[in-house]
């Protein structure tokens, strides 16, 4: 089961590109990244996946190196409401199509005015 | 849509008691997760369900829980006896059939928050 690393916490002001790095340096060949997003007294709500270089959709960037043993989450001119715990996951894969997720302890994004 | 529903999204109990969770998946939906957040362990997942059937309890904590699906639509998370440790907020999650490898994304319900006095 692939780890993965980021930091705890980050701070940030309004309308900045925040950047949120994760490594996961044993990701195996056929796991995808996936990122979720947890506001205070919500259940997650995922955000964005991807396997390999870039994907953007309407809320947000992710950005994979060729080697893949990390990610980074990039959400552009950051607002107040954007305040929330980032989880980068990587999926593992079990016979039968299930694809368990494992939480870390995520990243807490604080977005200052 | 109305999403993942859950219920009750408050229980207080006493320490002894049996408490009850219940879930409402998004019609369609064929896959099902039970998931505890606390502060201390963050967010685990308890149970997994496919097609109503239990696939992966590792996660369920002990013989005190106890998680069923009797169809597509409903599924319960019972605790008995219930103990103060077990206070937390119980998420539960459902998600369309699984491509090859890829994720597939999870709805999450508003979660019931518990505490066992």
């Amino acid at each position: 089961l692939a780890k993965t690393t980021q930091p705890i916490s980050m701070d940030s002001y309004e309308g900045q590109e925040v950047n949120i790095t994760c490594s996961h340096n044993n990701i195996a060949t056929n796991d995808y990244i996936t990122w979720y997003q947890q506001f205070p007294s919500q259940g997650p709500r995922f955000i964005i996946q991807g396997y390999k270089t870039k994907v953007t959709n309407e809320v947000a960037s992710l950005f994979i190196p060729a080697d893949r043993k990390s990610s980074t989450l990039s959400l552009p001119r950051v607002s107040l409401s954007d305040t929330a715990v980032y989880y980068c996951l990587v999926g593992d894969w079990l016979s039968g199509g299930y694809n368990k997720l494992i939480f870390g302890a995520g990243t807490r994004l604080a977005v200052h005015p | 849509d109305a999403g993942v529903i859950q219920s009750p999204r408050h229980e207080v109990t006493e320490m002894g008691q049996e408490v009850t969770l219940r879930c409402k998946p998004i019609s369609g939906h064929n896959s099902l997760f039970w998931y505890r957040q606390t502060m201390m362990r963050g967010l685990e997942l308890l149970i997994y369900f496919n097609n109503n059937v239990p696939i992966d309890d590792s996660g369920m904590p002990e013989d005190r829980f106890s998680a069923k699906m009797p169809n597509a639509s409903f599924s319960t998370l019972k605790i008995q006896p219930s103990e103060p440790r077990d206070s937390a907020v119980y998420f539960c999650a459902s998600s369309l059939p699984g491509l090859a490898y890829a994720h597939n994304e999870q709805f999450f319900g508003p979660g019931t928050r518990l505490t066992v006095l």
